[in-house]
């Protein structure tokens, strides 16, 4: 059974401060994780998956497996980035995962001025 | 381009009433989902379809709910009869098909947000 944790339901941090959003998961096999948005009175969407290995909106996210982690990390916070983060995690698309997505309970970011 | 839509918005109903949902996808977009997403937890898949096929529906209470995409476009969740613990939110995505098992990205309607009295 796949499960993704995510242990902090709120994180709140002062502007310019830096980030992490932690994200713990559970499978047996290669998945492919995810980090999902969702801004106030906005649609839930896709902020970063571990394939890219992209940076975005200055949010980067890498994969450790011996500690099947998946941390999301600014290092410089902006007020524009309180939102609501879920960590999500698929079946390896190589084991026809799919992309049927199990997502964690979600952590809200707040920045403070 | 257009996002996924999702109608109603709100939805408020009793106990034992039955409801219905629907989604229209993005233009082009074979895989159609719809999640349920309970107050304080993350979105749950219930039913996933590949044009008009079921995909996976593992996690679909079958016994009330029913879900179609009979013109592989348009899709409708229905649950009858409805419980207390279907309040939640429903959320439909879509994605693009690229073939041999693999999807790009999910894309997510605004929900509809269903309270069971």
């Amino acid at each position: 059974a796949q499960r993704v944790t995510q242990p902090e339901k709120l994180l709140s941090v002062f502007k310019g401060a830096p980030v992490e959003l932690k994200c713990n998961y559970s499978y047996s096999g290669s998945p492919e994780l995810f980090w999902y948005v969702q801004y106030s009175r906005q649609r839930l969407q896709l902020l970063l998956r571990h394939i890219s290995r992209e940076s975005i909106k200055g949010f980067t996210a890498d994969l450790n497996k011996g500690e099947t982690s998946f941390h999301l990390k600014k290092p410089f916070a902006q007020e524009e980035d309180s939102a609501m983060y879920y960590c999500a995690l698929s079946p390896s698309i190589l084991t026809g995962g799919g992309n049927k997505l199990t997502f964690g309970t979600g952590t809200q970011l707040k920045v403070e001025l | 381009e257009a996002g996924v839509a999702q109608s109603p918005r709100y939805k408020i109903i009793e106990k034992r009433q039955s409801v219905a949902f629907w989604c229209n996808p993005i233009s082009g977009h074979a895989t159609l989902y719809w999640y349920q997403q309970i107050l304080g937890q993350g979105p749950k898949l219930l039913i996933q379809f590949q044009n008009n096929g079921v995909v996976d529906d593992s996690q679909l209470p079958k016994d009330r709910f029913s879900a179609e995409r009979l013109k592989g476009v348009d899709s409708t969740l229905k649950i009858q009869p409805a419980k207390l613990e279907d309040s939640a939110v429903y959320l439909c995505a879509s994605s693009l098909y690229l073939g041999t098992g693999r999807q790009e990205t999910q894309y997510f309607g605004p929900g509809t947000r269903l309270l069971v009295l």
